[in-house]
């Protein structure tokens, strides 16, 4: 199974952009790139995802290697309230996401 | 309000009495699956399921077991469990595909003496 490679942690300024990196050099084909992030006493929750183009939404922005083995994610101006865990995962398409692996994920600390 | 429903969100147990812990869903999800978070060690796949009657292992199972008799409820039973059990536990549920979102419950934090 692919894994994902990611700091351990990162730092913010409040209303400043934030790039988190991940490398995920085993990913196949077939391998969307997630992104996830976990609040403090909550669940982990959806943030992003994509395949090979760049993704934006109303959370946050996705940049994706042409080669795909990194990505990014991209918050455009960090909150205090950005301020958790975020993970990065490779789920397949052809299988349903069986055997999601996640890593130990990178602390974003913003400071205000 | 599309949600993953987890019971109890706290519980405290004895060593060897046999424990459920229930996860429901309501979006009609195909894919559930059930994790474990130990500090510094994120989140470990413990068993999934791509449907009804349709369960595999994740990468720790051992002292765990799962059922899938229904879509929406997808249980974690621990027979006789044991202090290294002790531990925070998600469920998860997504629609099949690796393009879709999944959804996590708030947690159960087990704690066990």
């Amino acid at each position: 199974d692919a894994k994902t490679t990611q700091p351990n942690s990162m730092e913010s300024n409040e209303e400043e952009p934030v790039h988190l990196p991940c490398n995920h050099s085993t990913i196949s084909g077939t391998d969307y790139i997630h992104w996830y992030r976990q609040l403090p006493s909550q669940g982990p929750e959806y943030v992003i995802h994509g395949l090979t183009s760049n993704v934006n939404n109303r959370m946050a922005s996705l940049a994706i290697a042409e080669d795909r083995k990194s990505s990014t994610l991209i918050l455009h101006r960090a909150t205090l309230r950005d301020a958790a865990v975020y993970y990065c995962i490779l789920r397949d398409v052809g299988t349903g996401g069986f055997k999601t692996i996640f890593g130990a994920g990178t602390r974003l600390f913003v400071k205000a | 309000e599309a949600q993953v429903t987890q019971n109890p969100r706290y519980l405290i147990t004895v060593t060897g009495k046999k424990l459920t812990v229930t996860c429901s869903q309501n979006m009609n999800h195909e894919y559930m699956s059930w994790y474990r978070q130990d500090p510094g060690l994120g989140l470990r796949q413990i068993y999934y399921s791509m449907n009804v009657e349709v369960t595999d292992k994740g990468d720790v199972p051992e002292g765990y077991k799962v059922s899938r008799k229904e879509k929406r409820n997808f249980p974690l039973i621990l027979e006789s469990p044991s202090p290294n059990q002790t531990s925070l536990y998600f469920c998860a549920s997504s629609p099949l595909g690796g393009n879709r979102e999944a959804f996590f419950g708030q947690g159960t934090r087990l704690t066990v003496v």
